[in-house]
Parts: C-alpha cells; structure tokens; sequence
C-alpha cells in the first residue's frame, strides 16, 4: 500500500522567508503532483513531476522530484501573505491513470 | 473554457436516505475521478472512468456507494443508505488522457455531503 507523508504538517512563516515542505512516498513511483487548496476551495495544479530529477519552477515556488530517495520538495523563496494555503502533493499509484494518493496536506500561513 | 462543474455544491441528507452527486467533466476529457476528501485530510481515491467504463472503482468504500458515466462525459455518484460517516466533501476532477502525463486532474468545487 501506498503512503505519503508530508512535514510538516503546519507552518507558519514570516512574509520575505523562505521555506521547503517535503513529500516523502513509500513505493516506487514517477509521478508526482503539487496542489494548492484554498479554505472552501478546490485542488489547483500547481506542478507535475514526472521523472527523476525534475525541477519546475513558478514564481516563488519551485517543486523537484527524486524518484531514488522517494522525495519530493516544495520550496518556497521570499513568501508573501498570497501564498497562505494548503498545499498537498500527490502520488500516482494506479495502472491505468490517476489513481492519486494524496498526502495529509501542509497548512501554509504567510505573516505579514 | 468552463472547468469541472459539480452539483450540488451542498447536499443535506437525513441517515438512512438516498443521494446523487453529478458531475460535470471538462469538454474533451475522457478520464473522470471522483475523491472524497474528510476535513483536515487529504482527498482519497474513489473510483475512475475512462469513457463509459469505470476503470478503477477499487476505491468505493462498499457496495453502498456506486457511480455511473452512461454517455462518457456527465457522471453521477449515488450513494444508498447514507451513514453519519459518509459525510464528507465529494470531488470530481477530469484529464485529458489515460495516465495524465503532462494533464493534472482538474478539479471541480465539490459537492459537500452532511448526513444528519
């Protein structure tokens, strides 16, 4: 069975630092998925990840994959208070398509 | 475009009754998913379609829970005999292809269950 653990869980930051969450996965996988929730909203592509070693960037985030260290990074550079949200990778496990495991989500909240 | 459109965004059901969330997919997407995502969790898997068939349904919970995607675009989650414990927030997403690749789900706003 699949498990993705994300850490941490909480974190709140002051607007100017920079920060990293991590996506940690228990079995094999080449594809990897960042999504921003806001508070009654829906999922938001942020990032696909699908090979080791991708790098994407978008403004002050940046999201790598290391499929050997079954890692996953979110780096978060200069924050603003724009960036409060809960942010959730996700894993795809099944054999024919997006069968996503999601992490529990790490709540971002940006202080000005 | 319009994106993945979900109705209804509220849903308030007495324990024991019936319910139908629809879904709505983006135009063109032939995969369709639904989660359900608890508060303060991440979403879970529920089932996947690809056109008419579902795919993957090794997510339903049991045999409670079913869901249907008659013509390959519209699709509707029914769920019998509703418990306490089925509430939740239901999504919907759609992709453009089998295995995503470069297409994320997209998801819709949700349709969130309360059974009373």
């Amino acid at each position: 069975e699949l498990k993705v653990e994300q850490n941490p869980l909480f974190l709140s930051m002051q607007e100017g630092k920079n920060y990293t969450i991590y996506c940690n996965y228990s079995t094999t996988s080449d594809r990897l998925y960042w999504y921003r929730q806001d508070p009654g909203k829906s999922l938001e592509s942020l990032f696909v990840l699908l090979s080791n070693g991708a790098v994407k960037q978008e403004g002050r985030l940046m999201a790598s994959l290391d499929t050997k260290a079954r890692l996953s990074t979110l780096h978060i550079t200069a924050a603003v208070h724009d960036l409060s949200a809960t942010y959730f990778c996700a894993v795809d496990w099944g054999e024919y398509g997006n069968k996503l495991v999601f992490g529990a989500g790490t709540i971002l909240r940006v202080k000005s | 475009g319009a994106g993945v459109s979900q109705t209804p965004s509220n849903k308030v059901t007495e324990k024991g009754k019936y319910v139908e969330l629809r879904c709505d997919p983006i135009s063109g997407h032939t995969a369709l998913y639904w989660y359900r995502q608890s508060l303060g969790q991440g979403p879970e898997f529920l089932i996947y379609f690809q056109g008419t068939g579902a795919a993957d349904d090794s997510g339903l919970p049991n045999d409670r829970f079913f869901a249907v995607r008659p013509e390959g675009s519209v699709s509707t989650l029914k769920i019998q005999r509703t418990e306490r414990g089925d509430s939740a927030v239901y999504l919907c997403a759609s992709s453009l292809n089998q295995r995503g690749g470069n297409s994320p789900l997209h998801f819709g706003n949700g349709t969130r269950l309360t059974v009373t």
